[in-house]
C-alpha cells in the first residue's frame, strides 16, 4: 500500500524558513517523480513543485521560484521542500504527491501538513 | 497559464441518480486531464487520467470523456460514498493547474 506521510509544518513568522518532509513507503521511491501541491484555506489546489526520479528535472510554480527548493533522498525514501522567505500567502495545507511512470498527474497523495505564516 | 474552470461549485443529487461534472480548459489540452476525488478526512484520490482512463481501483460507475477544451466526469447510479469534492487537473503544460472544484452533495 502506497503511503505518503508529510511532516515539518507549523507556525512560522514572515521571512523565516521551514522545511517539509514526506516519507514514502509501499513503492520503489527511486523510480517515480514526486510533487508538492498546496491548498490555501478556503481556496483551490495549487501545484508547487515537481522533481523527477533521479532529481535530473525540477520544476517550480512561479509563485515559489527562487524561494522554495524541492529535493529528495532516494536512500531514505524521503521528499523535501525547503521554504525560505515565507510570506503570508504561503499559508496552506501542503500535500506530497506521487507521480505516475509517465505524465504529470498525481496518483497518490498524502494527508497534508499545515504551514501557517503569521507574525 | 491554462485556466481550468469547473462551472458548478455545488451539485446536489440523490443515491441512484447519475450526475455529470464539467471541466473546461482555457486552451486545448488534448486529453491531458485528470480527475480527483476528496472526501473529508481522506487523502485526495486519483479517479481518472488521460481524460478517460480509469485509475486502478476506480469503480466502473465513474467515466470520463472529452478532449481539447471540454471534459466531463460522469458518475452513474450514485453510491453514498461518492459524495464529496471533485477536481479536474490539466497536465498538458506547466504550471499544472486545477479546476476550482465541484462539491457533490446529498440532496
Amino acid at each position: 500500500e502506497v503511503q505518503l506521510v508529510e511532516s515539518g509544518g507549523g507556525l512560522v513568522q514572515p521571512g523565516r524558513s521551514l522545511k517539509l518532509s514526506c516519507l514514502a513507503s509501499g513503492f520503489t521511491f527511486s523510480n517515480y517523480g514526486m510533487n508538492w501541491i498546496r491548498q490555501a484555506p478556503g481556496k483551490g489546489l495549487e501545484w508547487v513543485a515537481s522533481i523527477s526520479s533521479s532529481s535530473s528535472y525540477i520544476y517550480y510554480a512561479d509563485t515559489v521560484k527562487g524561494r522554495f527548493t524541492i529535493s529528495r533522498d532516494n536512500a531514505k525514501n524521503t521528499l523535501y521542500l525547503q521554504m525560505t522567505s515565507l510570506r503570508s500567502e504561503d499559508t496552506a495545507l501542503y500535500y506530497c504527491a506521487k507521480g505516475p511512470r509517465r505524465g504529470y498527474y498525481f496518483d497518490y497523495w498524502g494527508q497534508g501538513v499545515m504551514v501557517t505564516v503569521s507574525s | 497559464d491554462v485556466q481550468m474552470t469547473q462551472s458548478l461549485s455545488y451539485l446536489a443529487a440523490s443515491p441512484g441518480e447519475s450526475v455529470s461534472i464539467s471541466c473546461k480548459a482555457s486552451k486545448s489540452i488534448s486529453n491531458y486531464l485528470a480527475w480527483y476525488q476528496q472526501k473529508p478526512g481522506e487523502a485526495y484520490k486519483l479517479l481518472i487520467y488521460s481524460g478517460s482512463t480509469l485509475q486502478s481501483g476506480t469503480p466502473s460507475r465513474f467515466s470520463g470523456s472529452g478532449s481539447g477544451t471540454d471534459f466531463t466526469l460522469t458518475i452513474r447510479s450514485l453510491e453514498p460514498e461518492d459524495f464529496g469534492l471533485y477536481y479536474c487537473q490539466q497536465y498538458y503544460e506547466k504550471p499544472w493547474t486545477f479546476g476550482g472544484g465541484t462539491k457533490l452533495e446529498l440532496k
